[in-house]
């Protein structure tokens, strides 16, 4: 069974920094690209980046020169190393996997998501 | 950015009745379209691929439809486990982007 379990998230002042986490499991993780997207308190979602298996990274114009995603294959980690953060990035962030390896644009498997509140 | 805009943003429906969601992208994508199904609280599930392909395990009374820049998602018979957010979400070119979302309510 596929599983993806965030972790990371929390409350952090402007201007801070948080990494969030997602653990990925029953199947080749180093195979598939993967994804963050995040949805804030009653809005919709919005894809923030994405890594590929090769690990080429593609970051959302909100989040580019702020946020960096990577990937550790060995631990089958996701990562999302947020910083300079601000109150708009609020939000619950998910990781998702592609969907397949011929159609990684989609989001498969989601995680159950992270909440990061950014407030003084 | 392609920009997706969805309607209607909400509708009321009864048990039984059909709903029909559309997604009409700034620009074409021809049929990398995908719908997904979110309930408060949760993940979003994905239930179609490619405008029209059902996931497995996806009841077929889900139906996707449309390329280019209109498309469809219809669910027929609403059940109480269809009231819900659907979001359609282009999968063309970075940088993905979804509808605004539409809620399925309760009548």
């Amino acid at each position: 069974e596929v599983q993806l379990v965030e972790s990371g998230g929390g409350l952090v002042q402007p201007g801070g920094s948080l990494r969030l986490s997602c653990e990925a499991s029953g199947f080749t993780f180093s195979n598939y690209w993967m994804h963050w997207v995040r949805q804030a308190p009653g809005k919709g979602l919005v894809w923030v980046s994405r890594i590929n298996d090769d690990g080429s990274t593609w970051y959302a114009d909100s989040v580019k020169g702020r946020f960096t995603i990577s990937r550790d294959n060995a631990k089958n980690t996701v990562y999302l190393e947020m910083n300079s953060l601000r109150a708009e990035d609020t939000a619950v962030y998910f990781c998702a996997r592609a969907y397949c390896t011929s159609c990684q644009n989609y989001f498969g498997p989601w995680g159950q998501g992270t909440l990061v509140t950014v407030s003084s | 950015d392609i920009q997706m805009t969805q309607s209607p943003s909400s509708v009321s429906a009864s048990v039984g009745d059909r709903v029909t969601i559309t997604c009409r992208a700034s620009q074409g994508v021809s049929s990398w379209l995908a719908w997904y199904q979110q309930k408060p609280g949760k993940a979003p599930k994905f239930l179609i691929d490619g405008a029209s392909s059902l996931q497995s395990g996806v009841p077929s009374k889900f139906n996707g439809s449309g390329s280019g820049t209109d498309f469809t998602l219809t669910i027929s018979s609403l059940q109480p486990e269809d009231f819900a957010t659907y979001y359609c979400q282009q999968a063309n070119s970075l940088p993905l982007t979804f509808g605004g979302g539409t809620k399925v309510e309760i009548k």
